[in-house]
């Protein structure tokens, strides 16, 4: 089974251009979840698509950042424009569904620096 | 506010000890507990977790204690071995209430000196 793939890697960029990541989630896997991870901090959940709709966006900056899952599948995270402070990784995961004590499935990040 | 705390940044043990990782939380709504290993340049990778209606859950090295009166939960590895060394999340969530979503303590780096 394929894991939680993300792209690009590694990303730097000047302060107030834009950037975009892409997740794709495990096969079958309903619920997606984009989180910020800032160094010496645990991942902090931004965004929560179940299928194609939003669960959750409570924390994610709305003025800079917006994220979609058009097809219930893949999913884009924006950000425009970067801020320094911006500067984390950016952890895709995914879930059979929400609730119910499912597992979380990690991709292995996008490391965004700012400068 | 941080509602999922772990206090220690680090811990250094010997190959063959017991390695015991802490985590408070504050959120009396929590019922489902997670623990997560990451390794450096990797994503979280799920380790063992605990429902809030049990004290004790053990996966082989890994055993999860759960002290709902304290908010308090621990990680015991035994015996730790060198492939352990890694930074290890606590997580909580109130999947009785919301959607699933994990609050991440900021990690403990553990070191198992060969």
């Amino acid at each position: 089974e394929a894991g939680v793939a993300q792209s690009p890697r590694y990303k730097i960029i000047e302060k107030r251009q834009s950037v975009a990541f892409w997740c794709n989630p495990i096969s079958g896997h309903a619920t997606l979840y984009w989180y910020q991870q800032i160094l010496g901090q645990g991942p902090k959940l931004l965004i929560q698509f179940q299928n194609n709709g939003v669960v959750d966006d409570s924390q994610l900056p709305k003025d800079r950042f917006s994220a979609e899952r058009l097809k219930g599948v893949d999913s884009t995270l924006k950000i425009q424009p970067a801020k320094l402070e911006d500067s984390a990784v950016y952890l895709c995961a995914s879930s059979w569904t929400s609730g119910n004590y499912n597992e979380q499935f990690f991709g292995p990040g996008t490391r965004l620096t700012v400068l | 506010d941080q509602q999922v705390k772990q206090n220690s940044p680090s811990l250094s043990v010997q190959e063959g000890r017991i390695s015991i990782l802490n985590c408070d939380y504050t959120n009396s709504m929590f019922d489902y507990f997670l623990w997560y290993k990451k390794y450096p340049a990797e994503g979280p990778t799920f380790l063992i977790s605990i429902s809030s209606i049990k004290d004790k859950n053990e996966d082989g090295r890994f055993t999860v204690f759960l002290n709902k009166s304290a908010k308090h939960l621990s990680l015991h590895i035994v015996p730790s071995q060198p492939g352990d060394s890694a930074v290890y999340f606590c997580a909580a969530s109130n999947y009785g209430g919301s959607q699933g979503n994990l609050i991440f303590g900021k990690g403990t780096k553990l070191s198992v000196k060969p």
